[in-house]
């Protein structure tokens, strides 16, 4: 079964460095999406992609994300400068052109001291 | 906006009993579906159930039913048979079909199954 695959599955990060997560997702997928959640809460989400830009984002995310499909198979997001409050897993999923086939990844936990 | 409500922060049942898990949902949309993810102790998301709006009928996979009653804006989860690995988290979660994508999920509801 296809599936979406995220790298690294755990990161830790000192505070103020910027950080890559990576996602490969499912190759006739057309959406792709970056969901966060902190530890012990519900599921955000941040920022949809379709075409090769943002289609959608929330007021989680701010300047200091970014995402990029850089080579047609991988969809990243970068965090600039991270702070503590940015420890989270990050999830990454995508989806078909019908509504109903959401994939998601098995997460980055990301750390940051 | 969608809002997904999950009242039950913990539920236990016996194993190989059935056990309801409560969803509502809130949205002016007429055309949306809804969704059932068990997220287990190492962390990842597992998609269990979807429900659309306009089914007629309860959606069923294995185990798992979907009770839909959309006057009262209700999507329960129904676990039948309960088995020790269905020990985890449980969000339930929304999209419209038209415009917005992303899905809206609720707090969660922890499942410990019992021996």
């Amino acid at each position: 079964e296809p599936e979406v695959t995220q790298t690294p599955s755990h990161q830790v990060t000192q505070m103020g460095q910027e950080v890559i997560l990576r996602c490969v997702p499912i190759s006739n997928h057309l959406y792709f999406y970056w969901y966060r959640q902190i530890l012990g809460q519900k599921v955000e989400f941040l920022v949809s992609f379709y075409n090769n830009e943002i289609s959608e984002k929330s007021e989680i995310f701010d300047d200091q994300f970014s995402v990029e499909r850089p080579d047609g198979s991988n969809f990243t997001l970068k965090i600039r400068s991270t702070k503590l409050e940015d420890s989270a897993m990050y999830f990454c999923a995508s989806s078909g052109d019908m509504g109903q086939g959401y994939t998601f990844g098995s997460g980055t936990r990301l750390t940051v001291v | 906006a969608q809002k997904i409500t999950q009242t039950q922060p913990g539920m236990f049942v016996q194993e190989k009993e059935a056990v309801t898990l409560d969803c509502t949902y809130d949205t002016s949309d007429q055309s949306y579906g809804l969704f059932w993810y068990k997220q287990p102790s190492s962390g990842e998301m597992i998609f269990l159930i979807y429900q659309g709006s306009y089914d007629e009928q309860n959606a069923t996979e294995g185990r798992y039913s979907l009770n839909f009653q959309k006057a009262r804006k209700s999507a329960n989860l129904v676990i039948s048979a309960s088995q020790l690995g269905d020990s985890a988290m449980y969000f339930c979660a929304m999209r419209v079909t038209t415009g917005r994508r992303a899905l809206t999920f609720g707090s969660g509801t922890r499942l410990q199954v019992q021996p």
